[in-house]
């Protein structure tokens, strides 16, 4: 069982908003990535972290940001959400050396 | 070119059949494989993992590695219904890469 948690499970917001999506992991791990996904569609990473204070962005250009405080904790921000940021965001963790990757559960963002 | 190919399918079986699901890369640096499922409206849970050519079995499911051709298989023994899902291959060097995913539903 991953011990990475992902708040909240489901949001719907209007637009125009500020979100704060969470991540949690209780493994230690110092990697960490946020993907979007569509609905049937595959992943596309849009940021990633190596450790305190370190993020990247990824492959897919995201309005959303970032941020690496604690080893544990990785939460995604949106400054002012827009109906196209509606998708599900995934979050997972990685030991250093990139071997098993353990995902959230995910949080559908629908944005009215 | 993506650096890992997977077909998307869909692909249809009838309960009980052996299911093959596969994936190409081309960077021969990737070291470590790994196949997700994905239910719907959920997140990828890891299945299986591996960091050499050969296989590696752990009951129902056989991951395949077969570095020299770049290429990884996924097979499903006595499939069933609850193994209806998308599969995701991974690999990794520096970098986690995913496949896209190939969506799988058993027939009952």
């Amino acid at each position: 069982e991953a011990d990475i948690y992902q708040t909240p499970r489901y949001l719907v917001i209007g637009t125009g908003k500020k979100i704060t999506l969470e991540c949690s992991q209780t493994m230690g791990h110092d990697k960490m990535y946020w993907y979007q996904q569509d609905p049937g569609m595959e992943l596309h990473l849009i940021h990633y972290s190596y450790g305190v204070n370190s993020t990247e962005k990824g492959d897919l250009s995201s309005e959303s940001t970032v941020s690496r405080i604690r080893t544990e904790h990785f939460p995604l921000t949106l400054e002012s959400a827009r109906p196209s940021h509606t998708s599900q965001y995934l979050c997972a963790s990685t030991r250093m050396g990139n071997t098993e990757a353990f995902f959230g559960q995910g949080t559908r963002l629908t944005v009215v | 070119q993506k650096e890992v190919e997977q077909d998307p399918g869909p692909l249809s079986v009838p309960e009980g059949a052996i299911v093959s699901l596969n994936c190409t890369y081309s960077n021969s640096a990737f070291q470590y494989f790994m196949w997700y499922r994905q239910y719907s409206r959920k997140g990828p849970e890891l299945l299986m993992y591996t960091y050499s050519s050969g296989n590696k079995e752990d009951g129902r499911f056989t991951a395949q590695v077969d570095k020299s051709s770049k290429y990884i298989s996924l097979f499903i023994r006595d499939s069933q219904p609850s193994d209806s899902a998308t599969y995701l291959c991974a690999m990794s060097n520096e970098k986690l890469t995913f496949g896209t995913g190939t969506r799988l539903t058993i027939i009952p």
